[in-house]
């Protein structure tokens, strides 16, 4: 089934801190997956992406680390800012359907919120 | 670079009356356009795929008459929400594509029907 989810599960974390979120994704053909933070009343805003043929990369202060054996998905935030407040979303994108038109189309997960105390 | 604009930003209508939402990319072509729907405190939801020039492609569920999708342009695609009804009030999100792969979304559209 898809990998979205209905209730979106919390993470609190002290500024400076480490934070890890995670995702499963479900379909084991998808071949690259993106992570997304949506601030409130606004539109996903990318962060990083990551091809299935590789298993970490790393950004600014994000590093994404992808496990294809279990089907997941982190996304580590390196001392994390109060800025960094906001649901992130992981979102997968599956392989060419046979049809063509909704090719690269995405999934995406459930959300995490992440709130980061000062 | 990559800027995707919507318009309005947020709508207030009477029940049955019919919504029309822009969705722009600004700095570049998007032959591949997506919609989404957002609820509260809840993920993306695709509502479907729109290609300049050609029929877009709906999601299992997405009622086609209900909401109209026109992609005249490279730059250009919009929403329409027929006789939208209070179940429809929304965040409605749409996202623009450049090459095979990146999506660069727009700033979202809350509808609210009363």
């Amino acid at each position: 089934g898809e990998s979205v989810g209905l209730h979106l599960p919390t993470l609190s974390v002290q500024e400076g801190d480490n934070s890890i979120i995670n995702c499963a994704y479900s379909n084991s053909a998808s071949d690259y997956f993106i992570w997304y933070k949506q601030e409130s009343g606004k539109g996903p805003q990318f962060i990083i992406d990551i091809r299935s043929n590789m298993d970490k990369r790393q950004g600014q202060r994000v590093t994404v680390l992808l496990n294809k054996t279990v089907k997941h998905l982190s996304l580590q935030i390196a001392a994390t800012q109060p800025g960094d407040s906001a649901v992130y979303f992981c979102a997968e994108k599956g392989p060419r359907n046979a049809g063509g038109t909704s090719y690269g189309k995405l999934t995406f997960g459930q959300g995490t919120i992440l709130t980061v105390h000062p | 670079g990559a800027v995707v604009s919507q318009h309005p930003s947020w709508v207030i209508c009477k029940s049955g009356t019919s919504v029309k939402i822009e969705c722009r990319s600004l700095d570049f072509q998007a032959t591949t356009m997506f919609w989404y729907r957002q609820f509260p405190k809840q993920s993306l939801m695709l509502m479907a795929t729109s290609n300049e020039g050609s029929k877009a492609t709906y999601e299992q569920g997405v009622e086609k008459d209900k909401f109209l999708i026109n992609h005249a342009s490279l730059t250009l695609s919009t929403l329409t929400v027929t006789s939208a009804h209070p179940e429809d009030s929304s965040f409605y999100i749409c996202s623009a594509r450049t090459g095979i792969e990146t999506q660069y979304f727009g700033p979202g559209t809350r509808l609210l029907v009363l």
